[in-house]
């Protein structure tokens, strides 16, 4: 099993480009999660898709983020335009819980390290 | 313990010892919290995982204790190894969907 794929690994871009991050779960994952890493705030959810729908979207920062998750195998994380602030490690986790145990054993990607200069 | 600021905690043990990192939760109605283990450059790595209806669970070399009086978790870790050397975090279930993780703990294995 390949595991959660992210690309790209690192993404360096000027303030005001716009930035797509990708996400491949694992095969037969039904839900999935992005997250963001920063030494100040830690991780935190920003959204999260339940069989491809995106059910809680509160995390999400500002109006310059969205998601989508238009089948099984594949997510987008787009933010236009982007910020020095947005500088931080977004994750991809995928899980097969439903309901109560949607989140448990979670298995994260490698992330992608964004850089906005 | 959970950071303060913007320094993560750090427990250094030599390799051989047996380490324990703890963390303190912050919703007593957390009914499910897991270990994660990052290392650099890499995203978290399920350790294991423990209902609040249960007080210690065992793994490989692995054993959380939960303590739901205190709100108090641990990770012990026995016969710690080079490859242990990571960042340790906790995180608690308390929404259904939506972990709760703390800042991390450091874990240094020394020769």
């Amino acid at each position: 099993d390949a595991g959660v794929i992210q690309s790209p690994r690192h993404e360096v871009t000027e303030m005001g480009q716009e930035v797509t991050l990708r996400c491949k779960p694992i095969s037969g994952h039904n839900s999935l999660f992005w997250y963001r890493q920063t030494m100040m705030r830690g991780l935190e959810l920003l959204i999260y898709f339940n069989n491809n729908v995106p059910i809680d979207d509160s995390g999400m920062p500002e109006d310059r983020f969205s998601a989508k998750m238009p089948n099984a195998s594949f997510s987008t994380l787009k933010i236009q335009p982007s910020e020095p602030r947005d500088s931080a490690v977004y994750f991809c986790a995928s899980s097969t819980g439903t309901g109560a145990a949607l989140n448990e054993k979670l298995f994260f990607g490698s992330g992608t390290q964004l850089s906005v200069l | 313990g959970e950071s303060v600021g913007l320094h993560l905690p750090t427990l250094s043990v030599q390799e051989g010892d047996n380490s324990i990192i703890n963390c303190a939760y912050s919703n007593s109605a957390s009914d499910y919290f897991i270990w994660y283990k990052q290392e650099s450059g890499k995203g978290p790595q399920f350790i294991i995982d423990i209902r609040s209806n249960m007080d210690k669970r065992q793994g490989q070399r692995v054993t959380v204790l939960l303590n739901k009086t205190v709100k108090h978790l641990s990770l012990q870790i026995a016969a710690t190894q080079p490859g242990d050397s990571a960042v340790y975090f906790c995180a608690e279930n308390n929404s259904g969907y939506a972990l709760n993780f703390g800042k991390g703990t450091s874990l240094l294995v020394t020769p």
